[in-house]
């Protein structure tokens, strides 16, 4: 039963401290996306990567998060330093396209900075 | 940019049927999707519509007219456990951008 996994799947941290969120996306996908999802603004995605190349960064706040894929097996979130505004869950989603653009989420991280 | 409008809630009575709609305006079309998402879990993948016309899958179907930049989500036969939000999502760019999302509270 392949799954995309996420770890850790909760976090409590205080304000400024560095958040690593790590993602496994499901074997054989090629690609990978990261979205926050708040009660105010939704799912928004945040970055995506295809073939590990980073292809559209563009939702994402640029001075405090970083997003890269170190090996296929491996995704990566970081926030440093982290904001109470931050608080969200964090999905990692993988898909494979061609030929469709599903694509299958993990059980997500809830961030919360205090 | 991308604007996916879709009602806040619906309420229906278990057996019955609800449809929730969804309209879109994006700078390119690749697709609707349509997920699911439970309190406190990840959306979970439902449908996918390309082409005009309806696509039916068990007790749920989605249908899909581009020139109208409109989509439904039929859900038959509701069941306590379709309590949930339904987000549509369209695939503009090789990338979904989602709507708010319809809280749907399934009544006995």
């Amino acid at each position: 039963d392949a799954r995309v996994t996420q770890t850790p799947r909760h976090k409590v941290t205080e304000m400024g401290q560095e958040v690593t969120m790590r993602c496994q996306p499901i074997l054989g996908h090629n690609t990978v996306f990261w979205y926050r999802q708040t009660m105010m603004q939704g799912l928004e995605l945040l970055a995506y990567f295809r073939n590990r190349a980073p292809l559209d960064d563009s939702g994402m706040p640029k001075d405090r998060f970083s997003a890269e894929m170190p090996d296929a097996t491996l995704a990566t979130l970081k926030i440093q330093p982290s904001e109470p505004r931050d608080s969200a869950v964090y999905f990692c989603a993988s898909g494979l396209r061609p030929p469709g653009d599903t694509q299958y989420f993990g059980p997500g991280t809830r961030l919360t900075v205090l | 940019g991308q604007n996916i409008d879709q009602p806040t809630e619906m309420t229906a009575t278990e057996g019955a049927i609800v449809q929730i709609n969804c309209t879109y305006q994006t700078s390119g079309f690749n697709g609707l999707f349509w997920y699911q998402q439970h309190a406190g879990e990840a959306p979970t993948f439902l449908s996918y519509n390309v082409l005009d016309g309806l696509e039916e899958k068990g007790r749920f179907s989605s249908f899909l007219s581009r020139s109208k930049g409109y989509s439904y989500l039929l859900l038959k036969e509701l069941q306590m456990k379709d309590s949930a939000s339904y987000l549509c999502a369209v695939n503009g760019d090789y990338k979904l951008s989602f709507g708010a999302g319809t809280t749907v509270t399934v009544r006995a």
